[in-house]
């Protein structure tokens, strides 16, 4: 059975920092794409980053380039996301993707002061 | 980017209607268009891909259709259990574009 498990959210001041991890369990990770997607709340979805199963290319939207950072360890079966310099329009719970299949549970970031 | 314009934004229909959702997309993008269904405190699941491809374990009353810019996607006797909210997503080109959604619900 596919698994992704996020974790790493919270609570966070404007300006700040948050990295987000994800295990995935159920199948044979560096096979596969991963990426984060994320939902604002009562809002739909974005797309926010996307990692190829090397790992070699990245690919981000123009709202979080720059800012956020998608990389993985195949080793540990764990997609990551640094997210930088975190502004209110970032609150959203986060979810890890395998490719455009499965879908976490997700986990959700707040930035507030 | 491409744009995706999902239309009902919201729908309310009968157990055993026929229900259907839309969505154009600002250019082509081929069969590159999947959909999705989110229960309320969910993660969304996949229930079509490419267009017309039935993902494994989805019940045979859903259906996509289209290519190119217009898609549809089809809940052929509508059951109380398809309460939720249904969203295509773009994955033809980079960034990947969603649909804003439609929330269905039972009349």
């Amino acid at each position: 059975e596919v698994q992704l498990v996020e974790t790493g959210g919270g609570l966070v001041q404007p300006g700040r920092s948050l990295k987000l991890s994800c295990v995935a369990s159920g199948f044979t990770f560096n096979n596969y794409w991963m990426s984060w997607t994320r939902q604002a709340p009562g809002k739909g979805l974005e797309w926010v980053a996307s990692i190829t199963n090397s790992g070699g290319s990245t690919y981000y939207p123009d709202s979080v380039k720059g800012r956020f950072t998608i990389s993985r360890d195949n080793a540990q079966n764990t997609l990551y996301l640094q997210m930088n310099s975190l502004r209110s329009e970032d609150t959203a719970t986060y979810y890890c993707t395998r490719e455009d299949d499965y879908w976490g549970q997700g986990v959700m970031v707040t930035v507030s002061s | 980017d491409i744009q995706m314009t999902q239309s009902p934004s919201f729908l309310s229909a009968s157990v055993g209607d026929r229900v259907t959702i839309n969505c154009k997309a600002s250019q082509n993008i081929n069969r590159y268009l999947n959909w999705y269904q989110q229960k309320l405190g969910e993660a969304p699941k996949l229930l079509i891909y490419n267009a017309n491809s039935l993902q494994t374990g989805i019940p045979s009353r859903f259906s996509g259709s289209g290519s190119g810019t217009d898609f549809t996607l089809t809940i052929s006797s509508l059951q109380p259990e398809d309460v939720a909210t249904y969203f295509c997503l773009q994955h033809n080109s980079w960034p990947y574009t969603f649909g804003a959604g439609t929330k269905l619900e039972l009349k």
